[in-house]
């Protein structure tokens, strides 16, 4: 079975430039949250994406703007790109049944220049 | 509003030696509690949770937890190292789902490191 997938796995883009992350959930899960780890940092909440519709929201900018489709799979979009924004970026699948237990993929490393 | 405070950023211990992370948390509701582990360039993996029922919680890896409510903690411990245990250790909580989606909040780690 596998479990959450995200891609691409490294990135490098240049300030100013856009970015599209992917995430595809564990099977059986239809929740999926994105958090944003800065180096010696804990998980920061970026949002969260159920049935399509983003339905909590963390302390980031409009600038970073996400999608659920309906096999439940979810991109994470960021614009105008600054060197704060790089981070290793997770993805975390759960369902009601999972009581809020997240099951995360390996994440995207964005590196931005 | 939920919170978690790890004390400790850094956690040395001896192999065989006892375990102990200590996490703190502040919610206005019912917590869930977590446990995640990450090694280097990978994500996160669930070690243990508390959800509702008996306090102390078993883990992954012999890994065990107790919800204190009346201390608001939820600490790690195991009782002897194993040096494969070397890793950062998360410490979550959500409120209790009451019908809609809570997000998860994390502490900022305890990286344990496991001497010879």
């Amino acid at each position: 079975d596998a479990g959450v997938t995200q891609s691409p796995t490294h990135l490098i883009k240049t300030r100013g430039q856009q970015v599209t992350l992917r995430c595809s959930p564990k099977s059986g899960h239809d929740t999926v949250s994105w958090y944003q780890q800065a180096l010696g940092q804990g998980p920061q909440f970026i949002f969260q994406y159920y049935e399509e519709e983003e339905r909590q929201r963390g302390n980031f900018p409009d600038r970073f703007s996400g999608h659920q489709f309906p096999n439940y799979s979810s991109e994470l979009n960021v614009n105008a790109l600054l060197l704060g924004d790089s981070a290793l970026y997770l993805c975390a699948s759960s369902s009601l049944t999972t009581g809020m237990a997240y099951t995360f993929g390996s994440g995207t490393r964005l590196t931005v220049v | 509003a939920q919170s978690v405070t790890q004390l400790g950023s850094h956690v040395s211990v001896s192999e065989g030696a006892l375990v102990l992370l200590r996490c703190n948390y502040s919610s206005s509701v019912p917590p869930y509690l977590f446990w995640y582990v990450q090694y280097p360039n990978q994500g996160l993996q669930l070690l243990l949770k508390y959800t509702t029922g008996a306090t102390l919680v078993k883990g992954i890896n012999g890994f065990e937890a107790e919800f204190k409510k009346s201390e608001t903690s939820f600490h790690l411990t195991k009782p002897s190292a194993h040096m494969s245990d070397a890793a950062e250790y998360f410490c979550a909580v959500s409120g209790a789902n009451s019908g809609g989606y809570q997000k998860v909040t994390f502490g900022i780690g305890t990286k344990l490191q496991v001497i010879p």
